[in-house]
């Protein structure tokens, strides 16, 4: 059974476009998260969601607005697609208490955007 | 903000050799998790270290914690292709969010 899932995972479309990401997990867990991983590899966070809460907001442009309708699910959608917003979107989740808090990320949505 | 150095960016190396990423944080951590990410994979959780000092190991792989709760290593003894991938470093303040590494992308000459 797949623990994070997201769709697509490939998307291609171009500038100027609205597009939406969707996640889900079977875990359990109480927080997921949004990160998006550029041509370098590094990953950057983007939005956290807690019991369907948002608690983390990263310096992101408003065109990324991340929805949670419940604990398992963490959509986000992109407005207005840039040439900049191409990368690899990571979902993932985790539990807040106890130990560890290790995150358990979907297989990504590689997004490209011409 | 909390940042989190790790060095090297690129490492190549031969199958048999060992190797090594290290991990700098600007701030003091309660915590520290290493991820390892296949080519074409997601990052897979692979340890966390909270104690001052606390060295764990993995087979060929051992991790430790600094002193001072502020840095950390990654060492991979005698590689093999399966090690092929890139390797991060994630530090934790509190219950604040995660922050990753740069990477470190380890390729290796069979």
């Amino acid at each position: 059974d797949t623990a994070v899932s997201q769709t697509p995972k490939y998307l291609v479309t171009q500038m100027g476009n609205d597009k939406s990401i969707k996640c889900e997990q079977n875990l359990g867990h109480d927080t997921m998260y949004w990160y998006k991983q550029d041509s370098k590899k590094f990953l950057k966070i983007m939005f956290s969601y807690n019991n369907k809460e948002l608690i983390i907001n990263e310096t992101v442009p408003n065109r990324f607005s991340p929805k949670s309708p419940d604990k398992a699910h963490l959509n986000l959608h992109i407005n207005s697609l840039e040439l900049g917003d191409s990368a690899v979107y990571f979902c993932a989740s985790s539990l807040t208490s106890g130990s560890p808090y290790e995150q358990y990320f979907g297989p990504g949505t590689r997004l490209t955007v011409t | 903000g909390q940042q989190v150095m790790q060095i090297p960016q690129y490492q190549h190396v031969q199958e048999g050799e060992d190797f090594t990423t290290y991990c700098n944080s600007s701030t003091t951590l309660s915590n520290i998790q290493w991820y390892k990410q296949r080519p074409g994979g997601h990052p897979v959780f692979l340890i966390q270290l909270v104690k001052s000092g606390e060295v764990k190991k993995q087979k060929r792989l051992t991790f430790q914690f600094g002193e001072a709760k502020k840095n950390s290593s990654l060492h991979i003894t005698a590689t093999q292709t399966t090690d092929v991938g890139t390797y991060f470093c994630a530090g934790q303040k509190g219950a604040q969010k995660l922050v990753f590494g740069q990477g470190t992308r380890l390729t290796i000459n069979p």
